[in-house]
Protein backbone atom coordinates (compact mmCIF):
# COMPACT_ATOMS: atom_id res chain seq x y z
CA UNK A 1 0.00 0.00 0.00
CA UNK A 2 1.45 3.58 -1.24
CA UNK A 3 1.98 5.49 1.94
CA UNK A 4 3.05 9.27 2.91
CA UNK A 5 4.33 10.39 5.98
CA UNK A 6 5.06 14.18 6.72
CA UNK A 7 7.28 15.56 9.50
CA UNK A 8 7.10 17.50 11.57
CA UNK A 9 3.11 18.06 12.23
CA UNK A 10 3.65 21.36 13.26
CA UNK A 11 6.27 24.20 12.51
CA UNK A 12 6.74 27.20 13.78
CA UNK A 13 9.18 29.50 12.65
CA UNK A 14 10.61 33.55 12.99
CA UNK A 15 10.47 35.13 9.63
CA UNK A 16 13.96 35.03 7.87
CA UNK A 17 14.43 31.39 9.90
CA UNK A 18 14.89 28.97 6.94
CA UNK A 19 13.52 25.77 7.34
CA UNK A 20 12.71 22.04 5.82
CA UNK A 21 9.81 20.24 5.72
CA UNK A 22 9.98 16.49 5.44
CA UNK A 23 8.28 13.92 3.66
CA UNK A 24 8.90 10.42 3.43
CA UNK A 25 6.76 7.72 1.27
CA UNK A 26 6.69 4.65 -0.39
CA UNK A 27 4.91 3.50 -3.35
CA UNK A 28 4.95 0.67 -5.94
CA UNK A 29 6.79 2.47 -8.89
CA UNK A 30 6.52 6.20 -7.70
CA UNK A 31 5.20 8.35 -11.06
CA UNK A 32 5.30 11.35 -9.06
CA UNK A 33 5.45 13.11 -6.23
CA UNK A 34 3.55 16.48 -5.61
CA UNK A 35 3.55 19.32 -3.53
CA UNK A 36 0.76 21.85 -2.45
CA UNK A 37 -0.35 24.96 -0.15
CA UNK A 38 -3.41 24.92 2.11
CA UNK A 39 -4.53 27.70 3.40
CA UNK A 40 -7.03 27.68 6.13
CA UNK A 41 -10.57 27.32 4.51
CA UNK A 42 -9.08 27.04 1.16
CA UNK A 43 -8.67 24.01 -0.97
CA UNK A 44 -5.03 22.89 -1.73
CA UNK A 45 -3.24 24.47 -4.00
CA UNK A 46 -0.38 22.92 -6.51
CA UNK A 47 2.95 23.97 -5.64
CA UNK A 48 5.37 21.40 -7.85
CA UNK A 49 5.56 17.77 -9.63
CA UNK A 50 9.21 15.98 -9.16
CA UNK A 51 9.30 12.69 -11.11
CA UNK A 52 12.87 11.15 -10.42
CA UNK A 53 15.43 11.04 -7.46
CA UNK A 54 17.82 14.10 -8.16
CA UNK A 55 14.94 16.43 -9.28
CA UNK A 56 15.05 19.99 -7.97
CA UNK A 57 12.02 22.52 -8.08
CA UNK A 58 11.71 25.92 -7.27
CA UNK A 59 9.36 29.03 -6.28
CA UNK A 60 10.26 31.82 -4.73
CA UNK A 61 11.32 31.14 -1.12
CA UNK A 62 10.33 27.12 -2.16
CA UNK A 63 12.64 25.14 -3.45
CA UNK A 64 11.22 20.74 -3.44
CA UNK A 65 13.90 18.08 -3.91
CA UNK A 66 13.88 14.24 -3.80
CA UNK A 67 15.40 11.05 -3.24
CA UNK A 68 14.25 7.82 -3.97
CA UNK A 69 12.72 7.62 0.00
CA UNK A 70 11.80 11.04 0.94
CA UNK A 71 11.41 14.84 -0.98
CA UNK A 72 12.17 18.02 1.27
CA UNK A 73 10.55 21.10 1.07
CA UNK A 74 13.19 24.03 1.87
CA UNK A 75 11.95 27.15 2.56
CA UNK A 76 14.45 29.91 2.69
CA UNK A 77 14.03 33.24 4.68
CA UNK A 78 10.48 32.83 4.97
CA UNK A 79 7.99 35.78 5.60
CA UNK A 80 4.36 35.51 7.14
CA UNK A 81 2.40 35.25 4.17
CA UNK A 82 4.16 31.76 3.81
CA UNK A 83 2.02 30.42 6.98
CA UNK A 84 -0.10 27.26 5.48
CA UNK A 85 -0.09 23.74 5.57
CA UNK A 86 2.12 21.85 3.22
CA UNK A 87 1.11 18.69 1.68
CA UNK A 88 2.79 15.89 -0.15
CA UNK A 89 1.22 13.26 -2.28
CA UNK A 90 2.45 10.50 -4.21
CA UNK A 91 1.18 8.88 -7.51
CA UNK A 92 2.14 5.26 -8.78
CA UNK A 93 3.22 4.51 -12.20
CA UNK A 94 0.84 1.47 -12.50
CA UNK A 95 -2.69 2.47 -14.18
CA UNK A 96 -4.72 5.26 -13.99
CA UNK A 97 -3.75 5.36 -9.43
CA UNK A 98 -5.14 8.72 -7.62
CA UNK A 99 -2.96 10.99 -5.35
CA UNK A 100 -2.04 9.71 -2.11
CA UNK A 101 -1.70 12.84 0.62
CA UNK A 102 0.22 12.91 3.54
CA UNK A 103 -1.41 14.51 6.40
CA UNK A 104 0.36 17.62 6.02
CA UNK A 105 3.05 20.34 7.87
CA UNK A 106 1.35 23.22 9.29
CA UNK A 107 4.10 25.84 9.48
CA UNK A 108 3.31 29.37 11.10
CA UNK A 109 5.84 32.07 10.23
CA UNK A 110 5.66 34.94 13.13
CA UNK A 111 6.81 38.44 11.81
CA UNK B 1 -9.29 31.38 -8.06
CA UNK B 2 -8.81 27.73 -9.11
CA UNK B 3 -11.72 28.00 -11.57
CA UNK B 4 -13.55 25.06 -9.41
CA UNK B 5 -16.94 25.62 -7.96
CA UNK B 6 -18.30 23.57 -4.96
CA UNK B 7 -21.86 24.16 -3.42
CA UNK B 8 -22.87 24.32 -0.78
CA UNK B 9 -20.11 25.71 1.06
CA UNK B 10 -21.33 24.89 4.48
CA UNK B 11 -23.85 22.16 5.71
CA UNK B 12 -25.68 21.57 8.54
CA UNK B 13 -27.85 18.09 9.05
CA UNK B 14 -28.98 15.31 10.85
CA UNK B 15 -27.33 12.18 11.19
CA UNK B 16 -29.94 9.81 9.23
CA UNK B 17 -30.25 12.23 6.53
CA UNK B 18 -29.22 12.74 2.68
CA UNK B 19 -27.36 15.17 1.08
CA UNK B 20 -25.67 16.33 -2.39
CA UNK B 21 -22.61 18.13 -2.85
CA UNK B 22 -22.20 19.90 -6.09
CA UNK B 23 -19.19 20.64 -8.39
CA UNK B 24 -18.21 22.46 -11.63
CA UNK B 25 -14.96 21.85 -13.18
CA UNK B 26 -12.62 23.87 -14.44
CA UNK B 27 -13.50 25.34 -18.11
CA UNK B 28 -11.71 22.15 -20.31
CA UNK B 29 -11.61 19.89 -17.74
CA UNK B 30 -12.61 16.51 -18.04
CA UNK B 31 -11.79 14.88 -14.98
CA UNK B 32 -13.58 14.95 -11.90
CA UNK B 33 -12.03 13.47 -8.55
CA UNK B 34 -13.52 13.60 -4.97
CA UNK B 35 -12.06 13.94 -2.01
CA UNK B 36 -12.51 14.03 2.38
CA UNK B 37 -10.76 15.85 4.87
CA UNK B 38 -10.82 15.58 8.47
CA UNK B 39 -8.67 16.12 11.03
CA UNK B 40 -7.31 12.55 11.92
CA UNK B 41 -7.56 10.93 8.13
CA UNK B 42 -5.98 14.06 5.96
CA UNK B 43 -7.14 14.11 2.18
CA UNK B 44 -8.85 10.91 1.42
CA UNK B 45 -9.68 9.89 -2.19
CA UNK B 46 -13.10 8.90 -2.58
CA UNK B 47 -13.66 9.19 -6.66
CA UNK B 48 -12.67 10.43 -9.66
CA UNK B 49 -14.52 10.50 -13.18
CA UNK B 50 -13.54 10.98 -16.73
CA UNK B 51 -15.98 12.39 -19.57
CA UNK B 52 -19.11 10.89 -17.14
CA UNK B 53 -17.34 7.60 -16.58
CA UNK B 54 -15.84 6.11 -13.42
CA UNK B 55 -12.35 5.89 -13.28
CA UNK B 56 -11.22 5.18 -10.04
CA UNK B 57 -12.78 4.38 -6.94
CA UNK B 58 -11.09 4.92 -3.19
CA UNK B 59 -12.81 4.06 -0.12
CA UNK B 60 -15.80 5.52 -0.78
CA UNK B 61 -18.41 4.35 1.63
CA UNK B 62 -21.42 2.43 -0.27
CA UNK B 63 -23.55 4.98 1.34
CA UNK B 64 -22.30 7.67 -0.41
CA UNK B 65 -22.36 7.54 -4.68
CA UNK B 66 -21.16 9.84 -7.48
CA UNK B 67 -21.43 10.94 -11.28
CA UNK B 68 -20.46 13.29 -13.37
CA UNK B 69 -23.06 14.65 -15.95
CA UNK B 70 -22.82 15.16 -19.52
CA UNK B 71 -22.06 19.13 -18.86
CA UNK B 72 -19.39 17.42 -16.76
CA UNK B 73 -20.48 18.82 -13.43
CA UNK B 74 -20.17 16.41 -10.87
CA UNK B 75 -22.38 15.70 -7.60
CA UNK B 76 -21.85 13.14 -4.34
CA UNK B 77 -24.66 12.02 -2.40
CA UNK B 78 -24.11 11.01 1.17
CA UNK B 79 -27.01 9.13 2.59
CA UNK B 80 -27.92 7.70 6.22
CA UNK B 81 -25.38 10.06 7.46
CA UNK B 82 -23.50 9.23 10.14
CA UNK B 83 -21.85 11.65 12.66
CA UNK B 84 -18.04 10.51 11.79
CA UNK B 85 -19.50 11.53 8.09
CA UNK B 86 -18.34 15.23 9.24
CA UNK B 87 -15.82 16.82 7.63
CA UNK B 88 -14.69 18.71 4.07
CA UNK B 89 -15.36 17.34 0.87
CA UNK B 90 -13.20 18.82 -1.77
CA UNK B 91 -13.65 18.39 -5.68
CA UNK B 92 -10.74 18.77 -8.05
CA UNK B 93 -10.62 18.66 -11.72
CA UNK B 94 -7.74 18.44 -14.26
CA UNK B 95 -7.73 18.20 -18.18
CA UNK B 96 -6.48 14.78 -18.20
CA UNK B 97 -7.66 11.42 -16.63
CA UNK B 98 -5.05 10.53 -14.11
CA UNK B 99 -3.18 13.26 -13.49
CA UNK B 100 -1.38 14.98 -10.70
CA UNK B 101 -1.54 18.63 -10.75
CA UNK B 102 -5.19 18.88 -9.33
CA UNK B 103 -7.26 22.12 -9.26
CA UNK B 104 -9.18 21.85 -6.09
CA UNK B 105 -12.49 23.67 -4.99
CA UNK B 106 -12.59 25.69 -1.88
CA UNK B 107 -14.40 22.53 -0.60
CA UNK B 108 -17.74 21.88 1.43
CA UNK B 109 -17.97 21.95 5.00
CA UNK B 110 -20.52 19.29 6.34
CA UNK B 111 -21.60 19.04 9.95
CA UNK B 112 -23.80 16.38 10.85
CA UNK B 113 -24.81 16.91 14.60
Amino acid sequence: EDQVTQSPEALRLQEGESSSLNCSYTVSGLRGLFWYRQDPGKGPEFLFTLYSAGEEKEKERLKATLTKKESFLHITAPKPEDSATYLCAVQARSGNTPLVFGKGTRLSVIA
Amino acid sequence: DSGVTQTPKHLITATGQRVTLRCSPRSGDLSVYWYQQSLDQGLQFLIQYYNGEERAKGNILERFSAQQFPDLHSELNLSSLELGDSALYFCASSVVAGSGELFFGEGSRLTVL
